[in-house]
């Protein structure tokens, strides 16, 4: 079984501070893990993916997220915040079937 | 360019009226099919798997006669939710993932609304 745990709904950051969206994931395989996000009635961009290899991945718009097995987790992180960072970002986990099971996602506001 | 194209983008129904949702792989072949359902608010949830020329295969509490689901060709599935009730309007994704890929390719979504 797969399943994302995504640690608070809500997260509000200032303008060039750190953003950390957090992660846990549960799978019984080696898991692929993603990072997507979500605006307003669209559908899903990739922000960045791990399969295999490299736990520190980077992903598109300064955002990267590292892979720690030990702890289960996937945090996704940016150094200095936009405010076009503003967005629903969604955590996922596949395995080898290409079903995604997401976490229940963190709204992201970027205070000016 | 997009890789996976749905269609309607939006559509606003009747409730007791059946609305159709196509699902197109515009790149690759696609065995496989998937589709989700995202209410507001809420995260994605996996409904169905879509099998080329066979079955769909539904996750647990959806309805397999509500949400008919035909995948005729190797580009195409479609969704179809009958006898629509406002309680069905919702965001609705498909997703194909290529053979030998680890990624998955989403579409731009569904917004169904029933009236």
């Amino acid at each position: 079984a797969q399943s994302v745990t995504q640690l608070g709904s809500h997260v509000s950051v200032s303008e060039g501070a750190l953003v950390l969206l957090r992660c846990n994931y549960s799978s019984s395989v080696p898991p692929y893990l993603f990072w997507y996000v979500q605006y307003p009635n669209q559908g899903l961009q990739l922000l960045l993916k791990y399969t295999t290899g490299a736990t520190l991945v980077k992903g598109i718009n300064g955002f990267e997220a590292e892979f720690k097995k030990s702890e289960t987790s996937f945090h996704l992180t940016k150094p200095s915040a936009h405010m076009s960072d503003a967005a629903e970002y969604f955590c996922a986990v596949s395995g080898y079937t290409g079903q995604f099971y997401f976490g229940t996602g963190t709204s992201l506001t970027v205070i000016p | 360019g997009a890789v996976v194209s749905q269609h309607p983008s939006r559509v606003i129904c009747k409730s007791g009226t059946s609305v159709k949702i196509e699902c197109r792989s515009l790149d690759f072949q696609a065995t496989t099919m998937f589709w989700y359902r995202q209410f507001p608010k809420q995260s994605l949830m996996l409904m169905a798997t879509s099998n080329e020329g066979s079955k769909a295969t539904y996750e647990q509490g959806v309805e397999k006669d509500k949400f008919l689901i035909n995948h005729a060709s190797l580009t195409l599935s479609t969704l179809t939710v009958t006898s629509a009730h406002p309680e069905d309007s919702s965001f609705y994704i498909c997703s194909v993932r290529p053979s030998g890929n680890t990624e998955a390719f989403f579409g731009q979504g569904t917004r169904l609304t029933v009236v």
